[in-house]
């Protein structure tokens, strides 16, 4: 039973290279989250989407961007990656906020470093 | 907008001791309220929810919520913490008008021998 899973769960990057972090889910889940999560800050969304071919920004967008291609999957890019956005990211799911709204299933995170 | 305030960053009790961790929520209409758990190393999962069927919620591993609109709180607590308690805990509200669920910045749990 995967759930959600992430890849890659490490990386390093030098500044201003480029790379994309993939989420997969298995639940058939409409919404899927990406959050980073930074020492004292707590978790904070970067982009959101309410379904396939759909995506808004969350709290902290900038430097990112998003692409729900496919139901199952959420990328999230750093098109030119600043030390700024080293961080620890979180992919999650849920159903429709017709069903069990607010319950995300998280991946296990992907740890980003960028020098 | 919603915000979520955990009350403490780090909270450290011994094995056998009551937990308490304190969140407070913002919104004016009592969204619905989440406790998630962080264990090291690993993603975060739902440890129990409010959806306001009953004020008092009951989670896993014994932990247990109290929703209360006067002080719009939604504290957490144990009676007895065991050393597998200790982890990071995040008290979140989720507001249907925007799909989204707000975090606290969490709470680190340390028990003691």
């Amino acid at each position: 039973n995967a759930g959600v899973t992430q890849t890659p769960k490490f990386r390093v990057l030098k500044t201003g290279q480029s790379m994309t972090l993939l989420c997969a889910q298995d639940m058939n889940h409409e919404y899927m989250y990406w959050y980073r999560q930074d020492p004292g800050m707590g978790l904070r969304l970067i982009h959101y989407s309410v379904g396939e071919g759909t995506t808004a920004k969350g709290e902290v967008p900038d430097g990112y961007n998003v692409s729900r291609l496919k139901k199952q999957n959420f990328l999230l890019g750093l098109e030119s990656a600043a030390p700024s956005q080293t961080s620890v990211y979180f992919c999650a799911s849920s159903y429709a906020a017709s069903g069990r709204p607010g319950e995300l299933f998280f991946g296990e995170g992907s740890r980003l470093t960028v020098l | 907008a919603q915000s979520v305030t955990q009350l403490g960053s780090h909270v450290s009790v011994s094995e056998g001791a009551l937990v308490l961790l304190r969140c407070n929520y913002s919104s004016s209409v009592p969204p619905y309220l989440f406790w998630y758990v962080q264990y090291p190393n690993q993603g975060l999962q739902l440890l129990l929810k409010y959806t306001s069927a009953a004020t008092l919620v009951k989670g896993i591993n014994g932990f247990e919520a109290e929703f209360k609109k006067s002080e719009t709180s939604f504290h957490l607590t144990k009676p007895s913490a065991h050393m597998s308690d200790a982890a990071e805990y995040f008290c979140a509200a989720w507001e249907g008008s925007n799909y989204k669920l707000t975090f606290g910045k969490g709470t680190l749990l340390t028990v003691n021998p």
